[in-house]
């Protein structure tokens, strides 16, 4: 069964780098999202991407945070200056059509800013 | 905006009984689906069942369940025998109309032997 994909499974990073987050989708999927998860909080929602542009993004994501599909594969979020606060799991999801089917998720990337 | 409550912060439950998890949602939306999703500590995110809100009957995965009241907005999963590796955090999710998920803050459930 296609599954998503994502690397690194983890990333150690020091405070003001630049990290970029890998996700690779299901082949015949349209729509990707990227997730947060504080440890030992909810999972929240951070940035949807449809069509090669941004559908939707939450507050969290700020000018720090960007998205892209460079090759048409890959989609990844960048943090371009990580701060402490950024340490987390951070999810891929992935979608295939338009009529509210199920998302599925990668098995995330652990990020700690030190 | 969507928001979705789940009111059990943590649940544990004797092997082999059933034990029932909480959610509710708000929302104006009359079609939308919800799901839960199974977070061991692995950290991955497993979807255990989902829900079209057009649909009144309830969905069925094997020993999961859920109870979906509609005009309640209220959406419980049923974990029937329960086993030990049931053990993990359950989040509740709602999806809209523009494919946009949110999640409950999760039930961490144990499984005792």
């Amino acid at each position: 069964e296609p599954e998503v994909t994502q690397t690194p499974s983890h990333q150690v990073t020091q405070m003001g780098q630049e990290v970029i987050l890998r996700c690779v989708p299901i082949s015949n999927h349209l729509y990707f999202y990227w997730y947060r998860q504080i440890l030992g909080q909810k999972v929240e929602f951070l940035v949807s991407f449809y069509n090669n542009e941004i559908s939707e993004k939450s507050e969290i994501f700020d000018d720090q945070f960007s998205v892209e599909r460079p090759d048409g594969s890959n989609f990844t979020l960048k943090i371009r200056s990580t701060k402490l606060e950024d340490s987390a799991m951070y999810f891929c999801a992935t979608l295939r059509g338009a009529h509210q089917e199920t998302q599925y998720f990668g098995p995330g990337t652990r990020l700690l800013v030190l | 905006a969507q928001t979705v409550t789940q009111s059990q912060p943590e649940m544990s439950v004797q092997e082999a009984e059933t034990v029932t998890l909480s959610c509710t949602y708000d929302t104006s939306e009359s079609n939308y689906y919800l799901f839960w999703y199974k977070q061991p500590p692995s950290r991955q995110m497993i979807l255990v069942i989902r829900q079209e809100a057009y649909k009144q009957q309830n969905a069925t995965e094997n020993r999961f369940s859920v109870n979906f009241q509609k005009a309640a907005k209220s959406f419980s999963l049923k974990i029937s025998d329960s086993q030990l590796g049931d053990t993990a955090m359950y989040f509740c999710a709602f999806m809209n109309n523009n494919n946009d998920m949110r999640f409950g803050a999760g039930t961490r459930l144990t499984v005792k032997p």
